[in-house]
């Protein structure tokens, strides 16, 4: 079946910590997104990639900082540089005319 | 004013009902738009794209209008299983493509 994938579901680190959010597709897209959502809010773009070693940040790039070695893998490290790392964190991959697709997502908690 | 705005709700309609929901955007330049469904905790997943012409899928149609800058969402027999937040999504074009996503609107259906 294809999909996207993100692990884990659950993440808890203590605050100064850098944890990389996994993310893989096996859709064939060209393009990946990763996106946050804080309760209330909707969702805001971080990182995206067109290509494979190319990538763009987003809207709220700072704290984070991403790869894209492989087509089908994306992940992201939330480093000890970003303020407010606890939310819901989304990875979604997409066709050429920008039908996303999401995975599960990953609650990251930082204490 | 917002890119994207949306009536948060929640909507509390009983089973049977039709529901309408408006996303009004304020970039005339956007080009493609989207409804997406997030049940609580979970993911969003892609409702269905929504057409110049506008388009339908079984009990939900979808509608654009251009001239004033909104597209809709009608669902018609509401069921149970249709609780949910409906995401509104606008693709924005220009010097880099954009989605921009609404916060949402809730339905809750009830008995």
């Amino acid at each position: 079946d294809g999909g996207i994938t993100q692990s884990p579901k659950y993440l808890f680190r203590k605050e100064g910590q850098n944890v990389t959010l996994s993310c893989e597709q096996n859709l064939n897209h060209d393009a990946m997104y990763w996106y946050r959502q804080d309760p209330g809010q909707g969702l805001r773009l971080i990182y995206y990639s067109q290509i494979v070693n190319d990538f763009q940040k987003g809207d709220i790039a700072e704290g984070y900082s991403v790869s894209r070695e492989k087509k089908e893998s994306f992940p992201l490290t939330v480093t000890s540089a970003q303020k407010n790392p606890t939310a819901f964190y989304l990875c979604a991959s997409s066709t050429r005319s920008y039908e996303q697709y999401f995975g599960p997502g990953t609650r990251l908690t930082v204490t | 004013r917002k890119e994207v705005e949306q009536d948060p709700g929640p909507f509390n309609v009983p089973e049977g009902a039709t529901v309408a929901f408006n996303c009004t955007y304020s970039n005339s330049a956007s080009q493609s738009f989207f409804w997406y469904r997030q049940d609580c905790r979970k993911e969003p997943k892609l409702l269905m794209s929504v057409y110049s012409s506008g388009n339908e899928d079984g009990r939900f149609t979808a509608q654009l209008n251009r001239a004033s800058q909104y597209i809709s969402l009608l669902i018609r027999d509401s069921k149970l299983s249709d609780s949910a937040t409906y995401l509104c999504v606008v693709l924005s074009t220009g010097t880099a493509s954009k989605l921009t996503f609404g916060t949402g609107t809730r339905l809750q259906v009830t008995l």
